[in-house]
This record gives structure tokens, C-alpha cells and sequence, in this order.
């Protein structure tokens, strides 16, 4: 059964990076037919897509996230990995990792989500 | 980039009456590739339909997903307690991916 579980700081300040590691268990990373991916949800708000990333690479970002967004994979560690540059109070959230299947981008697998605070 | 309209706002309804959410797009979504979510509080949100009508593994059939082009449909058809949540739409057809705001059922 695959698992995906989130991991990080629960609390960043504004202007840092936050950094969050989706660890899979369950499945392989490394698998030919699926993308691994981010999505967020403000407190009491609504869902926004991130972005998502093949295990050998070719990103997808949310435009609007104008490119403060960086997902990479560690294939030896079986983690996909959410960096966000340059936070603000806005980027708050409840974040998510997910799996998709290539070309289908809605979201049979969710983790749990861990919830982030912009805060100094 | 498609804008999803999710109506009503909330619906307040009783266990076993039917329940019809709209999710309405800015532009007509290709192939159909709409999705419909169900979420709790304080967890993560749950597959029900993809498609616009095929439902996810293990969902009951009284979920019923419609519709096509930029007017959808998810149909409750007798509500029991646990349906009680939050509902989303998304749209996969282009992207930038995107969510609808929700549509909250309530106990009436």
C-alpha cells in the first residue's frame, strides 16, 4: 500500500526557504508511470497546485509560484523534496505530497499534509 | 488560465436526501478531464471521481459524476453521515491545473 509522508519545519520566517521532504514507502520513486508532486491549502482556504516532477527530472511548476519553486528527487532515499524561496505570510499553508499518473494530473495518493507557519 | 466556479456556497441538508454540486469552468475543459474531491476536516482530500464520472477505487456508487465542456455535476444520491464534508472540483486539462473553491454539505 503506498504511503507518502511529509516532513520539515513547521515554521519558517519570512523571507527564508522552506524546505519539505515527502518520504514514499509502499513504491518505488523511481517508477516509469507516475509524477510526485506538491499541493497546498491556506488555513480554512481552498487547494493550489505547486508542482510536480518525474523521478528523472522534467518539472512542472505553478506559474504562479514565479520561480521561487524547486522539486527534486532522491531516488537512493526513495524522497521527493518541495523548496520555496522567499516566503511570505501568504505562503502559510497546510502542504501536501502526492502521486499522480503521467498525463493524468488528478491525485489518487495524498500524504497526510504538515502544516507550515510564516512567522519571525 | 480556467477558473473553476463551484455552487452553492453551502448546502445544508438531512442524511438520505440527494445532493447536487455544480462546478462550472471559465472555458470548456477538454476530454472531459475533470476530477471531484472529498475532504474532512484536518485530513487530506479523498478521490472520489475522475473523468467527470468515473469513480475512484472504493467509492460508493451513490457518487454520480456529469457533464462535460464547462458545466459539471457531482450527484449524492442518498446522503449518509460520513458525506457530510467539503467537495472540490479540479480540472486536468490544462494546465496550470486548478481547484474550485468548494462547496461545503452541512447537516440541515
Amino acid at each position: 500500500q503506498l504511503q507518502l509522508q511529509e516532513s520539515g519545519p513547521g515554521l519558517v520566517k519570512p523571507s527564508e526557504t522552506l524546505s519539505l521532504t515527502c518520504t514514499v514507502s509502499g513504491g518505488s520513486i523511481s517508477s516509469n508511470n507516475y509524477y510526485w508532486g506538491w499541493i497546498r491549502q491556506p488555513p480554512g482556504e481552498g487547494l493550489e497546485w505547486i508542482g510536480s516532477v518525474y523521478y528523472s527530472g522534467s518539472p512542472y511548476y505553478n506559474p504562479s509560484l514565479k520561480g521561487r519553486v524547486t522539486i527534486s528527487v532522491d531516488t537512493s532515499r526513495n524522497q521527493f523534496s518541495l523548496k520555496l524561496t522567499s516566503v511570505t505570510a501568504a505562503d502559510a499553508a497546510v502542504y501536501y505530497c502526492a502521486r499522480h499518473q503521467i498525463q493524468l494530473w488528478f491525485i489518487p495518493y495524498w500524504g497526510q499534509g504538515t502544516l507550515v507557519t510564516v512567522s519571525s | 488560465e480556467i477558473v473553476l466556479t463551484q455552487s452553492p456556497g453551502t448546502l445544508s441538508l438531512s442524511p438520505g436526501e440527494r445532493a447536487t454540486l455544480s462546478c462550472r469552468a471559465s472555458q470548456s475543459i477538454s476530454s472531459s478531464y475533470l476530477a471531484w474531491y472529498q475532504q474532512k476536516p484536518g485530513q487530506a482530500p479523498r478521490l472520489l471521481i475522475f473523468g467527470a464520472s468515473s469513480r475512484a477505487t472504493g467509492i460508493p456508487d451513490r457518487f454520480s459524476g456529469s457533464g462535460s465542456g464547462t458545466d459539471f455535476t457531482l450527484t449524492i444520491s442518498r446522503l449518509e453521515p460520513e458525506d457530510f464534508a467539503v467537495y472540490y472540483c479540479q480540472q486536468y486539462g490544462s494546465a496550470p491545473f486548478t481547484f474550485g473553491p468548494g462547496t461545503k454539505v452541512d447537516i440541515k
